[in-house]
């Protein structure tokens, strides 16, 4: 039973590159989310999908698409990556009773 | 909207108690959440108050009181390696939680 797994562990980007961040759980979890962490501003939502087939903007998604593969996977995709980009990326599922499971994370600086 | 006020840091003696406050803003409001993080790792779930008053696990307590839309996280017997960054969160009705800003704990040997 590994929980949350994300790849990669670290990225660097050339402004202007793509990339798809990976998030797979074998909790059985309907909802996923993706979060990224900056320095003194906490988690911010970037997209969360309560549902396989199911996806939501959250407070900060601009710049960003997520794709909910199947109950397992929910992807997050950079199309243009910019310096405002860098920064730890979080993916969790949850529980019925609102209780998170995050993963490792992914550190992304863009160049 | 949302949204979930703490202290941004909080200092404390080791052995001692600290209680770390919360309040919010949020429509649709169903419960509160507690997560732990440590420098470098990934948020750790504390605890989920759906009803108000007080749950109790180990050295840690959280409480709700909807009427005053304010949470707390109490740590009791504190520890060096409590030293982390906590964060408050509320689930609502629109499916998705919001964190607050975290308060980061400094513990006093």
């Amino acid at each position: 039973n590994a929980g949350v797994t994300q790849t990669p562990k670290f990225q660097v980007l050339k402004t202007g590159q793509s990339m798809t961040l990976q998030c797979a759980q074998d909790m059985n979890h309907n909802s996923m989310y993706w979060y990224r962490q900056d320095p003194g501003m906490g988690l911010r939502l970037i997209y969360y999908s309560a549902s396989e087939g199911t996806t939501d903007k959250g407070e900060v998604p601009n710049g960003y698409n997520v794709s909910r593969l199947n109950k397992r996977e929910f992807s997050l995709r950079l199309e243009s990556a910019a310096p405002s980009q860098t920064s730890v990326y979080f993916c969790a599922s949850e529980t019925f009773n609102y209780e998170q499971y995050f993963g490792p994370g992914t550190r992304l600086t863009v160049t | 909207g949302q949204s979930l006020e703490q202290p941004s840091e909080v200092t404390a003696v080791e052995g001692a108690i600290v209680q770390i406050n919360c309040t919010y803003q949020t429509s649709g409001f169903y419960g509160l959440s507690w997560y732990q993080q440590h420098d470098g790792g990934a948020p750790t779930f504390l605890s989920y108050n759906a009803l108000d008053g007080l749950e109790e696990t180990g050295r840690f307590s959280s409480f709700l009181s909807r009427s005053d839309s304010y949470g707390y996280l109490l740590l009791q017997e504190l520890q060096m390696k409590d030293s982390a960054s906590y964060f408050c969160a509320d689930a609502n009705r629109d499916d998705k939680i919001i964190f607050g800003k975290g308060t980061r704990l400094h513990i006093l040997p």
